[in-house]
């Protein structure tokens, strides 16, 4: 079993929809977590940070739930330009050293 | 401010054949990292540095070796390509205390 798993996809999405991606992970001592979203043949760039119970960032709500490990991802009034794939990543603890999922690929149709 | 850049950006390599990939970070950033992406295996950790003159093994160090002779630069050696290490190549890089990578754009090597 990966350490970070991720539902592949793809979830094809008409614009302005609600998506929610979830993603577990199997590292109980993991403290911090991350969204990256990769654009086809390109880097990964942070999306969002989850440290604690969630966070928001206008269409973007990050959610953890210790208990059950793992952490969900939600798009609202998705744009065209979100259409992406989306990684999920936890923090090892040591090193500074981040442990990725496969990611969920995203296309958003108009 | 141009982050992480690496070079070059695509090559093809005859299995043997030896190579060196470098990343150079701007951002005086202690942490530096190599990775490989492959379809259906994800971002996988090849070596990576806490500082300058040091390095680490990662996930998948086999047929790799690095070098981090100034802060601002990673090199990734590949001394005989073999067809396996066809592969997208990012570099990445942190601030000590901090977890958020910044990832150069990539460098795609085949290995014929």
């Amino acid at each position: 079993r990966k350490e970070v798993e991720q539902d592949p996809g793809p979830f094809n999405v008409p614009e302005g929809a609600t998506v929610a991606f979830n993603c577990t992970y199997s590292n109980s001592a993991s403290q911090s977590f991350f969204w990256y979203r990769q654009d086809c043949r390109k880097e990964p760039k942070l999306l969002m940070s989850v440290y604690s119970s969630g966070n928001e960032d206008g269409r973007f709500t990050a959610q953890l739930n210790r208990a059950s490990q793992y952490i969900s991802l939600l798009i609202r009034d998705s744009k065209l330009s979100d259409s992406a794939t989306y990684l999920c990543v936890a923090h090892a603890g040591n090193n500074r050293k981040l442990i990725w999922g496969l990611g969920t690929s995203l296309a958003v149709n108009p | 401010n141009a982050g992480v850049t690496q070079t070059p950006k695509f090559r093809v390599l005859k299995t043997g054949q030896s190579m060196t990939l470098l990343c150079a970070q701007d951002m005086n950033h202690e942490y530096m990292y190599w990775y490989r992406q492959d379809p259906g295996m994800g971002l996988r950790l090849i070596h990576y540095s806490v500082g300058e003159g040091t390095t680490a093994k990662g996930e998948v160090p086999d047929g790799y070796n690095v070098s981090r002779l100034k802060k601002q630069n990673f090199l990734l050696g590949l001394e005989s390509a073999a067809p396996s290490q066809t592969s997208v190549y990012f570099c990445a890089s942190t601030i000590a205390g901090k977890e958020t990578q910044y990832f150069g754009p990539g460098t795609r090597l085949l290995v014929l």
